[in-house]
This record gives structure tokens, C-alpha cells and sequence, in this order.
């Protein structure tokens, strides 16, 4: 099993441009999850899905995010335009039978924005 | 307002030792609690889950305790090595939320020393 893959692993861009990370979750999983983590807030919940449906993205900062789930093997999550403040490593988990399972988290992708 | 407490500070421990952390949580209401290990660069890893109805969950050298009533879990690691060393996060999912989404404390970086 490769567990969840995650791309790019870095990211450097400027202000103002478009980030586009992606996600395929373990196959077979039918609950895919968003979150971001940086050293002030920790890690945070942006947006999941179930049967890649979105159920909760309250925790999407704002319109400038958004994330798609266009079939069960593969999930964009969308930054535009990007700022300064959107660093962070991105987290991409999955699981199956609920949420309250325990989740597999991918590797990650850390995002600079210059 | 709702927090979820580890200790900040790391916790450094010799090997063989037991090594305990400590995550407290005000006003949620946890159906279910679980632990993650995380390494430096890399996701967390699901450990251990625990709900509200159970007292003590345990899986080889690890045991985890769930008290509602002090609203607190403790999070045991027996005979401690220094592989064990990483940062430790809870989360819950709180049973008065309609979705269930997973809350994250900010962990605590234990250093088990040869």
C-alpha cells in the first residue's frame, strides 16, 4: 500500500499566484481530509469530504481556498491568489467507516509564498 | 471558549522509563479521543483511539486513559526508547458537533534519552 500520496512535497511561490496541491488518498477510503499546520495554530481542519462529497469547510479560511473532489482517487485543494500569511504545510488524510477513525495522513506539502 | 491543552513544554525522560502526557480539554464533549506521533517533516501517524464509555485502551507499550469527568486523558508510553521520541497530539471529535470533525491540540515533544 502506498498510503496517501501528496504533490508537490515544496512549493515556493510569489504573491499572487495560483498553488494548486493534490492529494490521492489510500485506495478504498471514503472519507478525505484537508488540513494546514503552522507553528502558531497548529494543525487545523480546512474542509473534508465523504464519498467525495464536501461535509464541512468552516474551517476554509476564506474565498481565496477551495477544494474539489472530482472522484475517489483524487483531490485538488486551490489557492488563489496566494499570500504571505498562506505558508504552512498542507496535510492531506483519509480513512474509512467514519471520522471517527483514526486517519492516515500523506507526507505533506510545505508551501511558501513569497 | 473551547481549548484543548497539551504541555508545551517538552518532556525529556531517561530510557526505560515511563513517560506520560497529558491533554486536557474545556467545554467539548468527546465521543471519542485518539493520539497521534508525529516526526519531524513528516504527517502524524494514528497511534490510539478511545471512546467517551471506555476507561483505559491499550496496544503493546502504549496505554491511554480517558476521564470525563476531570475532562482529561493521559497518554502512557512503558519502557520508554529513544525511538519514542516525537511530538505527541490528541484530538477529539466533539459529540455536540453536527459533522464530527477532528480538533487537534498543539502536542508535546517528548526526548527519551539513552
Amino acid at each position: 500500500d502506498a498510503g496517501v500520496i501528496q504533490s508537490p512535497r515544496h512549493e515556493v511561490t510569489e504573491m499572487g499566484q495560483e498553488v494548486t496541491l493534490r492529494c490521492k488518498p489510500i485506495s478504498g477510503h471514503d472519507y478525505l481530509f484537508w488540513y494546514r499546520q503552522t507553528m502558531m495554530r497548529g494543525l487545523e481542519l480546512l474542509i473534508y469530504f465523504n464519498n467525495n462529497v464536501p461535509i464541512d469547510d468552516s474551517g476554509m479560511p476564506e474565498d481565496r481556498f477551495s477544494a474539489k473532489m472530482p472522484n475517489a482517487s483524487f483531490s485538488t485543494l486551490k489557492i488563489q491568489p496566494s499570500e504571505p500569511r498562506d505558508s504552512a504545510v498542507y496535510f492531506c488524510a483519509s480513512t474509512w467507516g467514519g471520522i471517527r477513525s483514526g486517519q492516515f495522513f500523506g507526507p505533506g506539502t510545505r508551501l511558501t509564498v513569497l | 471558549s473551547q481549548k484543548i491543552e497539551q504541555n508545551s513544554e517538552a518532556l525529556n525522560i531517561q530510557e526505560g522509563k515511563t513517560a506520560t502526557l497529558t491533554c486536557n480539554y474545556t467545554n467539548y464533549s468527546p465521543a471519542y479521543l485518539q493520539w497521534y506521533r508525529q516526526d519531524p517533516g513528516r504527517g502524524p501517524v494514528f497511534l490510539l483511539l478511545i471512546r467517551e464509555n471506555e476507561k483505559e485502551k491499550r496496544k503493546e507499550r502504549l496505554k491511554v486513559t480517558f476521564d470525563t469527568t476531570l475532562k482529561q486523558s493521559l497518554f502512557h508510553i512503558t519502557a520508554s526508547q529513544p525511538a519514542d521520541s516525537a511530538t505527541y497530539l490528541c484530538a477529539l471529535v466533539d459529540g455536540s458537533s453536527n459533522t464530527g470533525k477532528l480538533i487537534f491540540g498543539q502536542g508535546t515533544t517528548l526526548q527519551v534519552k539513552p
